[in-house]
């Protein structure tokens, strides 16, 4: 059974920084392009970032561009980001969501805060 | 970036009618085109890639059609369990992907 469990979220004042990790398992991790998704409160989904099977192809969406850092470690299953100068309009929960250019996996998500 | 518009915002069904879904695009997606329901408190469930496969374990009561521009979601007999959020999503040109606002589907 294919799982993607995300953590890392919390309470983070603007300007902050946080790093989420997904970790998965029940699949080939080394094989699938793995992305982030994000939702704010009430609001509809958002594509953040996307990393192919090898890191050699990363994309970013032009509102967290120089901000966010999507990286992965194939040995561990797992997948990252990194957020810096965190603003309020990053509030959401965090999706990583897989494969490829459509997502049939989700994990749970994780709340990310970003309040004085 | 290719723009998605979705209608009506909110779509008010009885049990057991149909519900018909329209998303719009910006550009020809050719198929490229996926739908998603998310009920609340819960991750998005892939429904429909390719404008009309339906994704593993999904209800043949629903459907998906359309290409290029005009995409449409039916769902046949909606049940109780079918109402929630739907969102379409197009990843013909990226990046980015995007997604539409989503149709709210809720009982009459």
């Amino acid at each position: 059974e294919v799982q993607l469990v995300e953590s890392g979220g919390g309470l983070v004042k603007p300007g902050g920084s946080l790093k989420l990790s997904c970790a998965a398992s029940g699949f080939t991790f080394s094989t699938y392009n793995m992305n982030w998704v994000r939702q704010a409160p009430g609001k509809g989904l958002e594509w953040v970032s996307s990393i192919s099977s090898s890191s050699s192809y990363i994309y970013y969406a032009d509102s967290v561009k120089g901000r966010f850092t999507i990286s992965r470690d194939n040995a561990k299953n797992s997948l990252y980001l990194q957020m810096n100068s965190l603003r309020a309009e990053d509030t959401a929960v965090y999706y990583c969501a897989s494969p490829g250019s459509y997502y049939t996996y989700w994990g749970q998500g994780t709340l990310v805060t970003v309040s004085s | 970036e290719i723009v998605m518009t979705q209608s009506p915002a909110t779509l008010s069904v009885s049990p057991g009618e149909r519900a018909t879904l329209s998303c719009r695009a910006s550009q020809s997606l050719s198929s490229n085109l996926a739908w998603y329901q998310q009920k609340p408190g819960q991750a998005p469930r892939l429904l429909i890639y390719g404008a009309s496969t339906r994704a593993t374990g999904i209800p043949a009561r629903f459907s998906g059609s359309g290409s290029g521009t005009e995409f449409t979601l039916t769902i046949s007999s909606l049940q109780s369990e079918d109402f929630a959020v739907y969102y379409c999503q197009q990843y013909n040109n990226w990046p980015p992907w995007t997604f539409g606002q989503g149709t709210k589907v809720e009982i009459k």
